[in-house]
């Protein structure tokens, strides 16, 4: 199975603010990337694709990039409703694996 | 527009069986694989495993290999997860989603919440 790591797992930060999340993976995925938001009670939504391709309708401050087993997902300037935890996921091979998640909270 | 209705929330002894449901709308059932992806309360994602409707190739997670099965029916664009004996440890919120191209999961179910008492 390909291993996903995250960093950090959680962080503070304030509207505004610049936010980066990283994730690795054990072995190289090509970009079969994908990032997704998750709010409390809701079902997580898709935001990046492909690495670094948005999904309709998702707003132009997220951002992704990375190729092989290093990736980031960028909040240009973090806004209220991002508030949220973040998680990657490969779907370049069997078991399709998720990372631990990225907690986003207030400062 | 596309979306998936999951079936409403279950509450269970150990050892029952259980079938929860996904039904589909919006595109083409058959051409898209749709995922199932758990996820224990307050913890991560857990991928679980996948069935392409267009001729029911399923592909588990060694995780849940032999622990559920995952099947869908054509006829009414609706895919299955079931158990035969839950356990306590199956308590959580199971998701359905939709793969895309790339097989990311462009389009999520509500969820169902599965209780199961010991």
């Amino acid at each position: 199975d390909i291993q996903m790591t995250q960093s950090p797992s959680s962080l503070s930060a304030s509207v505004g603010d610049r936010v980066t999340i990283t994730c690795r993976t054990s072995q190289s995925i090509s970009d079969y990337l994908n990032w997704y938001q998750q709010k409390p009670g809701k079902a997580p939504r898709l935001l990046i694709y492909s690495a670094s391709s948005l999904q309709s309708g998702v707003p132009s401050r997220f951002s992704g990039s990375g190729s092989g087993t290093d990736f980031t997902l960028t909040i240009s300037s973090l806004q209220p409703e991002d508030f949220a935890t973040y998680y990657c996921h490969q779907s370049y091979s069997t078991p399709q694996t998720f990372g631990p998640g990225t907690k986003v909270d207030f400062k | 527009e596309v979306q998936l209705v999951q079936s409403g929330a279950e509450v269970k002894n150990s050892g029952e069986s259980l079938r929860i449901s996904c039904k589909t709308s919006g595109y083409t059932f058959t051409n898209y694989w749709i995922n199932w992806v758990r996820q224990v309360p307050g913890k991560g994602l857990e991928w679980m495993g996948i069935i392409y409707p267009g001729d029911s190739d399923t592909r588990y997670s060694p995780s849940f290999q032999g622990q559920v099965t995952i099947s869908a029916d054509k006829s009414i664009n609706t895919a299955y997860l079931q158990w035969s004996r839950l356990k306590a440890s199956d308590t959580a919120m199971y998701y359905c989603a939709k793969g895309g191209g790339l097989l990311q999961l462009s389009d999520w179910g509500q969820g169902t919440l599965v209780t199961v008492s010991s």
